[in-house]
């Protein structure tokens, strides 16, 4: 099926850094929602963006749809340790499936 | 407490038999899906209801099946047609009436398959 292409693949950061990830799609999309994963559980909805050009923030978290509607980004700032796991994106189109990218795998080096 | 809960968290079965995933919410959310997550990898649709007795395939839906009597449930049974059945099982659910889609996941169930 479809996907998005979600980079990178995975990071290794210092903690106190700021962290940037995005997703790019050929298909415009209606809405982006941001996930982050931790080992055996199921992911969390971090933010939800409705509308090109939105910024939205959600503690050190910060997202935006792109203005094409055909890609976002997700940027945390001051990393700390719990902010360690995966990082999913997933954008609607015109029907109730989400189109899903691969994760980035954030880690933070001791 | 309103959520969605997916049992057991593990699940261990012979080749050849068919197993059956609990997924249960209670958000009254309309529509429930099935994912498949492999390790290191994203999210895998296998089946999808919008509304009770409808339900649709995804990608990988070959070797599964699922029923949706119930609004509330949504359980899926890997069956022994399923060549490659170890995998995390992740259910969601979503609610449809404002056309804005945000789906709430389930703590998920591990099926290791020897």
């Amino acid at each position: 099926g479809q996907q998005l292409n979600q980079s990178p693949q995975s990071m290794f950061i210092q903690e106190g850094e700021d962290v940037s990830m995005n997703c790019t799609s050929s298909s415009i999309f209606n809405t982006w929602l941001w996930y982050k994963q931790d080992p055996g559980e199921g992911p969390v909805l971090l933010i939800a963006l409705y509308k090109a050009g939105e910024l939205t923030s959600n503690g050190r978290l910060t997202a935006q749809f792109g203005i094409t509607r055909k890609d976002s980004f997700l940027n945390i700032s001051a990393s700390i340790p719990s902010d360690v796991g995966i990082y999913f994106c997933a954008g609607q189109g015109s029907n109730y499936q989400l189109i899903w990218g691969a994760g980035t795998k954030l880690i933070i080096k001791p | 407490d309103g959520g969605i809960t997916q049992s057991p968290k593990y699940l261990f079965r012979k080749e050849g038999q068919n197993v059956t995933l609990s997924c249960e919410q209670n958000l009254n959310h309309d529509a429930m899906y099935w994912y498949r997550q492999d390790p290191g990898q994203g999210l895998r649709l296998i089946y999808y209801s919008q509304i009770v007795n409808d339900f649709q395939k995804g990608d990988i839906a070959e070797g599964y099946s699922v029923s949706r009597e119930k609004k509330e449930s949504f359980p899926l049974t890997v069956t022994s047609a399923q060549k490659n059945p170890t995998a995390f099982y992740l259910c969601a659910s979503t609610s449809t009436g404002t056309g804005r889609q945000q789906q709430y996941f389930g703590p998920g169930t591990r099926l290791t398959v020897t």
